[in-house]
């Protein structure tokens, strides 16, 4: 089974700091992406990578910055955290063709 | 621009029942749409996707249908049970490109013992 995971379930972050949320896949996938959730929103893309190295802006990139240094990474940096980036935070990769999107668990955020 | 519209409400049933649920979609032509399931504080879980050129797919005791000129997926789950609850995601996507998958907002279902 692909795997993705999230190195947090919940994060308590301060305004103003700098914040990295990790995700590794164990499948080789191509693709992989970072989506913020948020009540009667649904799942926000926020950015996309389809190759190392490459990034392509979603939905919603202002305040948020990606790094894909390994295909199997995908980091998600929020520069200087905001309150209103308080959120539940998914990452997911997938195959070329963007079939069948695997998740992570999440990662809860609240910026205070 | 383009809109996805799912039940808003909440969907409750009684167990045995069948459960459908609506996926509607406006200035978009998807090539295919994927549903998800989400439990309460998880990440989506992939069910199923159907294409633009299929009418129907199957699998266990679900069902999804894919109308083009309707612009509109049914998602249906028959015999459902209490582990059915969770939210179900429609996600229409295209292909070609550099493409990304677009989510509906979900719709809560209750499966009722």
């Amino acid at each position: 089974d692909v795997k993705v995971t999230q190195s947090s379930r919940y994060l308590v972050k301060r305004t103003g700091e700098k914040v990295f949320l990790e995700c590794v896949q164990d499948m080789d996938h191509e693709n992989m992406f970072w989506y913020r959730q948020d009540p009667g929103l649904g799942l926000r893309l926020i950015y996309f990578s389809y190759d190392v190295k490459m990034k392509e802006k979603g939905d919603i990139p202002e305040g948020y910055s990606v790094s894909r240094e390994k295909k199997e990474r995908f980091s998600l940096i929020l520069e200087s955290a905001s309150t209103n980036q308080t959120s539940m935070y998914l990452c997911a990769s997938s195959p070329p063709g963007y079939l069948g999107y695997t998740f992570g668990s999440g990662t809860r955020l609240t910026v205070v | 621009s383009q809109k996805i519209e799912q039940n808003s409400e909440a969907l409750n049933i009684q167990e045995g029942k069948t459960a459908t649920l609506t996926c509607n979609y406006t200035n978009y032509s998807p090539a295919y749409l994927q549903w998800y399931r989400q439990d309460p504080g998880r990440g989506p879980v992939f069910l199923l996707l159907i294409r633009e050129n299929e009418k129907e797919k199957r699998k266990e005791r679900l069902k999804v249908t894919f109308d083009t000129t309707l612009k509109q997926s049914l998602f249906h789950i028959t015999a459902s049970q209490p582990a059915d609850s969770a939210t179900y995601l429609c996600a229409p996507g295209r292909s070609g490109g550099y493409q990304k998958v677009t989510f509906g907002t979900g719709t809560k279902l209750q499966v009722i013992p």
